[in-house]
């Protein structure tokens, strides 16, 4: 059974700061990994999606990284700005199956963002 | 715009009750999902369709009912037997480029 895990859980830093999210997942065999923000009570915004074959993909001040041997990815944000504050979600899309299979969610990483 | 639509936005259940969440999407997606979020524990997965009129159970379906008779709609029952229903309801489509989720529905036992 896949399983996700984000660290830190929480993160506090001053505007400006270059900073870095982390995900690990336990099975390799997956077929794309999206990142989503969400702020309170809203629902989700997708940022980034990596498909297995990719290393990398790029938005704006926002960078994702995949390394699907060792079950990991990472979101860089740069030059964090207070707007950037929300809780920051990572998705991993199983293979197995068909190519509409479930995502598999981790518990996020609560970003706060101060001026 | 092409997007997911959920409501209501809020929603109260009294003890008993059956209630629906609407969940319209016109994104022209096959599949769709429905999943639940509480405090601490991140999303999981409570049904999805991946064509009408087929569907499947998620990790936590129990006290749940769900229909595909359209393309465009997934609604989603909350019923009598869900003891725990209090949690924020979010609805998502997708094709093989990703996922897009609607705005949710925060619905609470009164």
């Amino acid at each position: 059974k896949q399983e996700v895990t984000q660290i830190p859980a929480a993160l506090s830093v001053p505007e400006g700061e270059n900073l870095v999210l982390n995900c690990s997942f336990t099975d390799s065999a997956i077929y794309n990994l999206q990142w989503f923000r969400q702020d309170p009570g809203k629902g989700l915004t997708s940022l980034l999606l990596i498909q297995s074959s990719q290393r990398e993909q790029t938005s704006g001040r926002l960078n994702a990284s995949l390394d699907k041997s060792s079950g990991r990815s990472t979101l860089y944000i740069a030059a964090s700005q207070p707007g950037d504050s929300a809780t920051y979600l990572c998705a991993v899309r199983d293979a197995g199956g068909t190519s509409y299979g479930k995502l598999t969610f981790g518990q996020g990483t609560i970003l706060t963002v101060h001026p | 715009d092409g997007g997911i639509t959920q409501s209501p936005k809020y929603l109260f259940r009294k003890e008993g009750q059956n209630v629906t969440l609407s969940c319209e999407q016109n994104l022209n997606h096959d599949a769709m999902y429905w999943y639940r979020q509480d405090p601490g524990q991140g999303l999981r997965l409570i049904y999805y369709s991946q064509i009408v009129n087929d569907f499947q159970k998620g990790d936590i379906a129990e006290g749940y009912s769900v229909s595909r008779e359209k393309k465009e709609s997934f609604p989603l029952t909350v019923t009598s037997a869900q003891k725990n229903p209090t949690a924020f309801y979010l609805c998502a489509s997708s094709i093989p480029g990703g996922y897009t989720f609607g705005s949710g529905t925060r619905l609470t036992v009164v």
